[in-house]
Formats: C-alpha cells, structure tokens, sequence
C-alpha cells in the first residue's frame, strides 16, 4: 500500500531564509506527486506536481526516486508563504490521491 | 464558475443523528470524492466516485454513504453520527490530475 510521510508536523523559518518541507513517500509502481498548499481562510489548492517540473511562487520540488523522496524547496521564504503544505500521491491509474499528514509552515518576520 | 460548493459551513450534531453533507460542481467533472481532515492525520479519503452511477470506497468509508445521482452533486450521508466523526470535511472534484476542493464543512458530533 502507498504511503506519504511528512515527518515535521510544524516549520517556522525567518523571512528570507531557505525553506525545506520534507516529503518521503512509498510505493512499489511510478508514482505521480503533488503538493497541496492551504493558506489562511482558503481553500486546499494544487501548488505543483512533479511532471511538470514547474517552479510556483518560487517553490520547486525534485522527485527523487533513489530517495523516495520530494522534497518542497525555495531558496528565500516569504511571510506569504506561512500556510498547510500537503505533499500527495497518486498511484498507478487511480484518480485518488493518499495525502501526507501535513506541515504547518509559519514564516517569521 | 462556482467551483465545488459544500454546505454548511459548520455543523453540530448530537450522537446517533444523521444529516447530509451537500457538494456541488459546476465544471462537469467526473471525478469526485469527499476526504476528511483530523490533526496529525492529513486528509484521508472516504468515498469517491468516476462518474454518475458509480462509487467506491476509499480509506476511511465506514460509517459514511455516498451517491452519485448526476454529475454535479455528491452528497455524504453520516447515517448514526458518532463523536470519532468530529473533522472537517472537503469535497473535490477532479479534472485530470487536480483536485478542486471546496471549502470544507466542520463538523462536531457531541
């Protein structure tokens, strides 16, 4: 069974810095990886996936397949940024997706 | 384009009643499921559905009912609630590989 693990439940980081929000994921096939991001007041919203290898709002994610990994990156943070981050999974042909617990990220001034 | 429209907003029952959690969309999506959110657990799916007619379970479904009687709504039925039922709930949608949600439904079961 598929698995997504995002061990830090809480992230804060000064305005400015490098930012890092962890993903590790599990499964036997190819996977197709999301992040989801949930700002204050709002919906959940697709931030970006994997395929296509897109930069959003200065975020980037690498899938590593050595790794099981796919980390979120972005080199400056903003206050903005502060927000629920959810890293997903989508397996094989289904449309499901199986969520990671989530990382709350506060971007401190 | 309204999107996907949950309501209510907020909701609280006393265990053992029951009520219907409302979802609508106007994208002419396939696709969609209802998934609920508890701390330290992320979302985790409860029922979804590829098109009018057809569902299936996902993860976490006992307890739950859905049908999909057309294309645009998505109605959960919570038919005996239960204090483990406390959660947010969103509904979404899907068109390719993204999930429209909505903007989720809390819920507490006294």
């Amino acid at each position: 069974a598929q698995r997504v693990t995002q061990p830090e439940k809480l992230l804060s980081v000064f305005k400015g810095a490098p930012v890092e929000l962890k993903c590790n994921y599990s499964y036997s096939g190819s996977p197709e990886l999301f992040w989801y991001v949930q700002y204050s007041r709002q919906r959940l919203q697709l931030l970006l996936r994997h395929i296509s290898r897109e930069s959003i709002k200065g975020f980037t994610a690498d899938l590593n397949k050595g790794e099981t990994s796919f980390h979120l990156k972005k080199p400056f943070a903003q206050e903005e940024d502060s927000a629920m981050y959810y890293c997903a999974l989508k397996s094989g042909s289904a449309r499901q997706l199986t969520f990671g617990s989530g990382t709350q990220l506060t971007v401190l001034p | 384009n309204a999107g996907v429209t949950q309501t209510p907003k907020f909701q609280v029952l006393k265990t053992g009643q029951s009520m219907t959690l409302q979802c609508a969309q106007d994208m002419n999506h396939e696709y969609m499921s209802w998934y609920r959110q508890d701390p330290g657990m992320g979302l985790r799916l409860i029922h979804y559905s590829v098109g009018a007619g057809i569902t299936d379970q996902g993860e976490v479904p006992n307890g739950y009912n859905v049908s999909r009687s057309t294309t645009e709504d998505f109605p959960l039925r919570l038919l005996s609630a239960a204090p483990s039922q406390t959660s947010v709930y969103f509904c979404a949608s899907s068109y390719g590989q993204k999930l429209f949600f909505g903007s989720g439904t809390q819920l507490s079961v006294l």
